[in-house]
């Protein structure tokens, strides 16, 4: 699988908005790029994921570099509840192989 | 949204003994489900791949002599950690996904396994 890089800690306020960065330098044209997120003592969440165009849904937006290198999970009003180890993950989406690969992942501290 | 459980969220047991955890889907048909195991303040890390009626498929360093898996149905993966070690003391994390949902893996809560 492709590698992510994400910076391993980040802190925002809460009711601000959040942007978690993750490049992607090596992702292929048949790589998906997924976001989870695992709050502490719990299995991780799907968040978020996208191939080439923005992505919004209720939790997040995903923007997506126009060469696909780097990606920005964008929290629009961080509460506490989003503190959180958050991972950028790309997937293959072709054949029968649909495994992920977690690395380090964000730790996102939300500050009252 | 699609729903994981599993069972027990945690459990004690002596040096030696075996210790069987599973996973459901709730409310959908999984063809694959996924078992991941995270030390602490450590990512998660692949242990192996189970297919409906098929043999898992684990990855590389994990023994499959050790770490038995079965999924006899869709809805049903079970991981069974055999002559547990303290070494062995984890949390392990199950995942499932079915084709109709698109690729998402949806997981569960975790199984926190302290041996003693």
């Amino acid at each position: 699988d492709a590698k992510t890089t994400q910076p391993n800690s980040m802190e925002s306020n809460e009711e601000e908005p959040v942007h978690l960065p993750c490049n992607h330098s090596t992702i292929s044209g048949t790589d998906y790029i997924h976001w989870y997120r695992q709050l502490p003592s719990q299995g991780p969440e799907y968040v978020i994921h996208g191939l080439t165009s923005n992505v919004n849904n209720r939790m997040a937006s995903l923007a997506i570099a126009e060469d696909r290198k780097s990606s920005t999970l964008i929290l629009h009003r961080a509460t506490l509840r989003d503190a959180a180890v958050y991972y950028c993950i790309l997937r293959y989406s072709g054949g029968s192989n649909y495994k992920l690969t977690f690395g380090k992942g964000t730790l996102l501290t939300v500050n009252p | 949204g699609a729903v994981v459980s599993q069972h027990p969220s945690r459990v004690i047991c002596k040096s030696g003994t075996s210790v069987k955890i599973e996973c459901r889907s709730l409310d959908f048909q999984a063809t694959t489900m996924f078992w991941y195991r995270q030390f602490p303040k450590q990512s998660l890390m692949l242990m192996a791949t189970s297919n409906e009626g098929s043999k898992a498929t684990y990855e590389q360093g994990v023994e499959k002599d050790k770490f038995l898996i079965n999924h006899a149905s869709l809805t049903l993966s079970t991981l069974t950690v055999t002559s547990a070690h303290p070494e062995d003391s984890s949390f392990y994390i199950c995942s499932a996904q079915t084709g109709r949902l698109g690729e998402t893996q949806y997981f569960g809560p975790g199984t926190r396994l302290l041996v003693l």
